[in-house]
């Protein structure tokens, strides 16, 4: 099956760094991907779906400016939390989906903020 | 607003027994219905997923009931295993568009 892959699996910042997650599509061209944060034990929320070539589209509630979405391959996709703070801590989960099949997920990145 | 809504929100079987999870749905415009099964710190898996034009769909030990008339799809687990112990969500998208929308989870713990 089509594989997602995210980097990194973990990462640990100072509160007030930035901090950049890759997506990779390796296998199959993704003009889009999804971003998705999770907290311990609720459901993934849709956080912002990236266009290659264009601007990503944001789900209402989520700060543009925090999260910046870069997709400038059709394999690649990046989420950078800006200036991240300790409530930024949490699961971040990217997917993408070739053609009108089935969504791949990353193996998510869990980032804390200290 | 909840798109899909997941119950129960968590779930303990013995070892042998049944899980049943259920879903329901409010757009008419969702035509494909897929489960995921997540393990602690990695990412969704997909497990199975069904289309509205059956009303049953089954591999291996995981079979997918879908009401279209009721709006509801369930996810059966036969013979639950202690390596089924995870957290399961639902979920519906449109097939032109592609966003996912997803159930609040249900965590699943089989006992031996």
């Amino acid at each position: 099956g089509a594989v997602v892959s995210q980097h990194p699996s973990w990462v640990i910042c100072k509160s007030g760094t930035s901090v950049k997650i890759e997506c990779r599509s390796l296998d199959f061209q993704a003009t889009t991907m999804f971003w998705y944060r999770q907290f311990p034990k609720q459901s993934l929320m849709l956080m912002a779906t990236s266009n290659e070539g264009s601007k990503a589209t944001y789900e209402q509630g989520v700060e543009k400016d925090k999260f910046l979405i870069n997709h400038a391959s059709l394999t690649l996709s990046t989420l950078t939390v800006t200036s991240a703070h300790p409530e930024d801590s949490s699961f971040y989960i990217c997917s993408a989906r070739p053609g009108t099949r089935e969504a791949f997920f990353g193996q998510g990145t869990r980032l804390t903020v200290v | 607003q909840q798109q899909v809504k997941q119950s129960p929100q968590s779930l303990i079987v013995q070892k042998g027994g049944i899980s049943i999870i259920n879903c329901a749905y409010e757009n008419t415009a969702f035509d494909y219905f897929p489960w995921y099964q997540q393990f602690p710190g990695k990412g969704p898996a997909l497990l199975i997923a069904i289309r509205p034009d059956v009303s049953e769909k089954k591999e291996g030990r995981f079979t997918i009931s879908f009401n279209k008339s009721a709006k509801q799809f369930s996810l059966h687990i036969m013979d639950s295993q202690p390596g089924d112990s995870a957290t399961y969500f639902c979920a519906a998208s449109k097939n032109t568009g592609n966003q996912f929308y997803f159930g609040t989870g249900t965590s699943l713990t089989v006992i031996p």
